[in-house]
């Protein structure tokens, strides 16, 4: 079965830190791993898409992808209190339906 | 671009009722769509996923006669829950993939909640 797993938190930062979010996955030919940030009582909403290892970068979002080790992490800089939010890892392991295997989310929340 | 509408935003009706959620994107065809489930607190549940003119495949434990799925063209798919209960009452969400244009990634409607009564 295939499982994507996250440290489900709360993870608590300060206004301006660095905010690190993990998810591994245990489909070794996984192809497209997403970031979702999911605000309470509100659907989720894309912030990244990475399909290659490395690092993506796109504003203060930072997606790194290791396949060899099977996670991926996405990094919030300088982090605000607007980020707080449930930040779900998603992961498709290719198939013709796009179907994507979601993790349950880490629970962020930026302190002021 | 990629904005996936969901109607109506919020119902309540009453237990043995029917409802039916229509989810369109709105500036692309999308090839298949995907409705989820969420309780309170809980994680996404996927509850079948729709592809244009076929029938849907639904995940294992989701009854296919309560939960009809039609997704008559390439920007509609819609969800009717029959003869809803109490225990239907959850927050329904569908996403939208463009196909080979946006590879597999899923958009997102706003969701609609449920309320049985």
């Amino acid at each position: 079965q295939k499982e994507v797993e996250q440290n489900s938190g709360p993870l608590s930062v300060p206004e301006g830190a660095i905010a690190s979010l993990n998810c591994t996955y245990s489909d070794r030919v996984s192809q497209s791993f997403f970031w979702y940030r999911q605000y309470s009582g509100k659907s989720p909403e894309l912030i990244m898409s990475i399909y290659s290892n490395g690092d993506k970068e796109d504003g203060r979002f930072t997606a790194q992808l290791n396949k060899a080790s099977q996670y991926v992490s996405l990094l919030i800089r300088d982090s605000q209190p607007s980020d707080s939010a449930t930040y779900l890892c998603a992961v498709n392991s290719g198939g013709s339906n796009y179907k994507l295997t979601f993790g349950k989310g880490t629970l962020l929340t930026v302190n002021p | 671009g990629a904005v996936v509408s969901q109607h109506p935003s919020r119902v309540i009706c009453k237990s043995g009722t029917s409802v039916k959620i229509e989810c369109r994107s709105l500036d692309f065809q999308a090839t298949t769509m995907f409705w989820y489930r969420q309780f309170p607190k809980q994680s996404l549940m996927l509850m079948a996923t729709s592809n244009e003119g076929s029938k849907a495949t639904y995940e294992q434990g989701v009854e296919k006669d309560k939960f009809l799925i039609n997704h008559a063209s390439l920007t509609l798919s819609t969800l009717t829950v029959t003869s809803a209960h109490p225990e239907d009452s959850s927050f329904y969400i569908c996403s939208a993939n463009p196909g080979l244009a946006g590879r597999d990634t899923q958009y997102f409607g706003p969701g609609t909640r449920l309320t049985v009564l």
